[in-house]
């Protein structure tokens, strides 16, 4: 059963850091693309950046509002990925899911259930 | 940035009837279109992709058309489970980006 678990949120103060995991089971890791996505309380879903596979580089790529701060990391040998969230800010409050890019198309099949994060003094 | 506008905001409709849902792109994103489920508390899940691919076990009451710049999703005839919140997800163009949502309530 493909199973993805997002770990780390919390709350923190405006300005600090936090990093989430995402461990997954069920399907072999090292093979997927893998997105983190937010939302907001009560509001829609943001893309917040992608980790590609090792064979196309590992690289990153990030949405504007984060470019800077965040960092998607992987670890394949214990199939977890990881944003590093840096500077954080208020409006960075949300619930913050991690997805599967199954052959990377851009599309997402499989979420964790997704950790709270809440920035505030 | 690609925006995608979805129409209605809200779609009040009894369990049987039939849910036609829109999202429109400000340029083409060709076939690039999914869609998500999303019930309160819960993950997205994704319904359809490449604007009318349905995704595994997805039932085949739900579908989707078109191209370009205007795209539909419908829901053939309505179940209990089937109230949520609708999204779609363009993946033509970085940066990924998602419509507000159009949530289908029980009227």
């Amino acid at each position: 059963e493909v199973q993805l678990v997002e770990s780390g949120g919390g709350l923190v103060q405006p300005g600090r850091s936090l990093r989430l995991s995402c461990t997954v089971s069920g399907f072999t890791f090292g093979d997927y693309a893998m997105s983190w996505f937010r939302q907001a309380p009560g509001k829609g879903l943001e893309w917040v950046g992608l980790i590609r596979i090792k064979t196309y580089g590992g690289t990153t790529e990030y949405a504007e509002s984060v470019k800077g701060r965040f960092t998607i990391s992987r670890d394949d040998s214990k199939s977890i990925a990881y944003l590093q969230m840096n500077s954080l800010k208020t409006e960075d409050t949300a619930v913050y899911y991690c997805s599967r890019d199954p052959d990377s198309s851009g599309y997402f099949d499989y979420w964790g259930q997704g950790t709270l994060v809440t920035v505030s003094s | 940035e690609i925006v995608l506008t979805q129409s209605p905001a809200t779609l009040s409709l009894s369990p049987g009837e039939r849910a036609t849902l829109s999202c429109r792109a400000s340029q083409s994103v060709y076939r690039y279109l999914a869609w998500y489920q999303q019930r309160p508390g819960q993950a997205p899940r994704l319904l359809i992709y490449d604007a009318f691919n349905r995704a595994t076990g997805i039932p085949a009451r739900f579908s989707g058309s078109g191209s370009g710049t205007d795209f539909t999703l419908t829901i053939s005839s309505l179940e209990p489970e089937d109230f949520a919140v609708y999204y779609c997800q363009q993946r033509s163009n970085r940066p990924l980006t998602f419509g507000g949502g159009t949530k289908v309530e029980i009227k």
